[in-house]
């Protein structure tokens, strides 16, 4: 059964970089029907797609961080990566990792467990 | 402010069916498909619907999605108190090429 977990530091500093990894077992991060996202939820609000990978490294990001994020694939350790720059309070949330497919339609069908990072000094 | 627009809250009492609507535009529920998902408190979100209306293994059919124009409804019938949980719809939004959800709901099995 495919899982995903997240490791990273929970404790940023403002101005720094957040840096997560996503580790995948139980299946082919190489799958080519698949997709590797990263989503984001500020504590007591809603979801946010940050983007994702592709197992050729082809990548979506959301427009409005765009310019701070980078996702990588290191598909000999089974793993994908997300770092997000220059970061203020207003990215303090729990971030997931996801398998994301674009089969038919747009789905996320299998998710970490999250891990919180909070910005601050 | 979410893409996708759904009600904060919806209740209803044990036994009953609720509906949750997602409302959005051509350039994302109008052209692509729906999905929901289902959180609970201090868990990952789970997914709950794809395509519109098809829903993974081990979801019961009480759970049922449909899709008309440019919004999207979430049915639960035979609620039970352990529904309780925030749901959220999703789709793809070409103009932006990005993934967006809705600000989720709230449901409160009464």
């Amino acid at each position: 059964q495919l899982q995903l977990q997240e490791s990273g530091p929970g404790l940023v500093r403002p101005s720094e970089t957040l840096s997560l990894t996503c580790t995948v077992s139980g299946g082919s991060i190489n799958n080519t029907d698949f997709y590797w996202a990263w989503v984001r939820q500020p504590p007591g609000k809603g979801l946010e797609w940050i983007g994702s990978i592709s197992h050729s490294g082809n990548t979506y990001y959301s427009p409005s961080l765009k310019s701070r994020v980078t996702i990588t694939l290191d598909t000999s350790k089974s793993q994908f990566s997300l770092q997000l720059s220059s970061v203020t309070a207003a990215d303090t949330a729990f971030y997931y990792c996801t398998r994301e497919m674009f089969t038919s339609g747009w789905d996320l069908d299998c998710w970490g467990q999250g891990t919180l990072v909070t910005v601050s000094s | 402010q979410s893409v996708l627009t759904q009600p904060p809250s919806v209740s209803a009492a044990p036994g009953q069916k609720v509906t949750i609507s997602c409302s959005g535009g051509n350039s994302n529920i109008g052209n692509n498909y729906v999905s929901w998902y289902q959180q609970f408190p201090g868990t990952a979100p789970k997914l709950l619907i794809y395509d519109n209306d098809k829903r993974p293994s081990g979801i019961p059919d009480r759970f049922s999605g449909s899709k008309s124009g440019t919004s999207a409804t979430l049915a639960i019938t035979g609620l039970q108190t352990g529904d309780e949980a925030d749901y959220y719809c999703g789709t793809w939004e070409s103009r932006l090429t990005k993934g967006v959800f809705g600000g989720g709901t709230k449901l409160t099995v009464l």
